[in-house]
């Protein structure tokens, strides 16, 4: 089955404690990206990348850190989690291409993230 | 990168047709309109994408005037499965790279 998956998909965690959430596509898309959700802001984007090795800031890249060694994980690291990165948080994936005249952005399940 | 305007949140009774106007001034030439869809504590889903006039799919239409700066998403007959946030986007047509979301907009279907 097509999918992102993410893990964990629930983490309670204290101030100053590194963590790494992972993300994993199976489709062979170059482009993948993480994204924030907090309650009235929507969707903002962390960080995104084009392919392996190559990744750039979204909108709110401050106090996250990916990596891209593989095409398929794009892990998102806080090097020190405070609770302003209590959110949840999205993991897409797309060809860089448009395929069959469409651009789509497969998501994943989501993981919710408490910083205490 | 464009940005795009849509209202807050909409209401509509099960049957209707909605529709949701996005505002989007600022399109580039090369970018495509996309809109998606989400229900809590998922992942947005992909509705339908058009770069001008109508696109239609098997669960909406959209449509796109000739200067581009604004589109419609058309939902015929909403149900009350239909209640979720409604996204519009500008995307480059290479790929989604740098992605503005925004908040949507919140569709409540009553019955």
């Amino acid at each position: 089955e097509a999918q992102v998956t993410q893990n964990p998909r629930y983490l309670i965690t204290v101030t100053g404690k590194k963590l790494t959430v992972t993300c994993s596509q199976n489709m062979n898309h170059e482009y993948m990206s993480w994204y924030r959700q907090d309650p009235g802001l929507g969707l903002r984007q962390i960080y995104y990348s084009m392919n392996v090795e190559v990744t750039d800031k979204g909108d709110v890249p401050e106090g996250y850190k990916v990596s891209r060694k593989e095409k398929r994980n794009f892990p998102l690291i806080l090097e020190s989690p405070s609770p302003n990165q209590t959110s949840l948080y999205f993991c897409a994936s797309s060809l860089s291409t448009p395929s069959g005249g469409r651009n789509e952005q497969f998501f994943g399940p989501g993981t919710r993230l408490t910083v205490l | 990168l464009a940005k795009t305007t849509q209202p807050i949140s909409m209401d509509s009774y099960e049957g209707q047709e909605v529709n949701i106007t996005c505002s989007h001034n600022n399109i580039a030439t090369n970018d495509y309109i996309t809109w998606y869809q989400q229900f809590p504590s998922q992942g947005p889903r992909f509705i339908i994408q058009g770069y001008k006039t109508k696109v239609t799919n098997e669960v909406a239409s959209l449509f796109i005037p000739a200067d581009r700066k604004s589109s419609t998403l058309s939902l015929p007959r909403v149900s009350l499965s239909d209640t979720a946030v409604y996204y519009c986007l500008v995307l480059l047509n290479t790929g989604g790279f740098k992605t503005i979301f925004g908040a949507g907009t919140r569709l409540f279907v009553k019955a």
